[in-house]
């Protein structure tokens, strides 16, 4: 079971979109439709941003969006704010009923 | 609202056991979702350990299946984690977290365990 793959760090300026891509294998991302995305502030508890590929709870603003093509989930952020500055993760349900995170990207607004 | 509460040593010896207790608030333990341990060691990124339903029910990491047991207490409405001949690479902010409809959708606030004589 290894990690699935996130750039290390993405950045933008106040007003632009940003991608964070998520690429697993056949086994997780590939497979199932319950990846998620997770917003983590220094020294906070990761929150969920986005599951099931596409979907957002409730309260989180609709420049976050998701999507998935083959074994690659991507959030989108548009709109770039200074409070989206953060660590974001994805995660994915794997085989065997277990679940994989991403290795985290930093995304700094410029 | 939903409240997960993590508690603990924060300081635990070279081959010995990390022993940690959440405690859930403000919704059912049996309530048909599953319950969730992460780990992120300082600096890096978050590690799924494994998840227990109020059943018993457990699915661990595989890397880390020989040394994790779970458990969960309905009467007490707590679950909790034990981690065996823990190293320094153990060290660790631990949260618990409600995996709920294959997300996870409410976290602790976290707690940092180290490991050190």
């Amino acid at each position: 079971q290894s990690a699935l793959t996130q750039p290390a760090s993405v950045s933008g300026s106040p007003g632009q979109s940003i991608t964070i891509s998520c690429t697993g294998t056949s086994s997780d991302v590939g497979n199932y439709n319950y990846v998620s995305w997770y917003q983590q502030h220094p020294g906070k508890a990761p929150k969920l941003m986005i599951y099931d590929v596409s979907n957002r709870p409730s309260g989180i603003s609709n420049r976050f969006s998701g999507s998935k093509s083959g074994n690659t989930a991507s959030l989108t952020i548009s709109g770039l704010q200074a409070e989206d500055e953060a660590d974001y993760y994805c995660s994915s349900y794997s085989s065997s009923s277990t679940w994989v995170f991403g290795g985290g990207t930093k995304l700094t607004v410029l | 609202q939903v409240q997960l509460q993590e508690s603990g040593p924060g300081l635990v010896k070279p081959s010995g056991t990390l022993s940690l207790t959440c405690a859930v608030g403000g919704a059912s333990i049996n309530s048909g979702n599953w319950w969730t341990w992460v780990r992120q060691p300082p600096g890096k990124g978050l590690e799924w350990i494994g998840e227990i339903y109020h059943s018993g029910s457990t699915n661990y990491n595989p890397s880390l299946k020989s040394r994790v047991t779970m458990s969960v207490d309905e009467s007490k409405s707590l679950f909790s984690l034990k981690l065996t001949s823990v190293t320094a690479a153990d060290t660790a902010v631990y949260y618990c977290a409600r995996s709920g409809s294959y997300r996870f959708d409410c976290w602790g606030q976290g707690t940092l365990v180290t490991v050190s004589s």
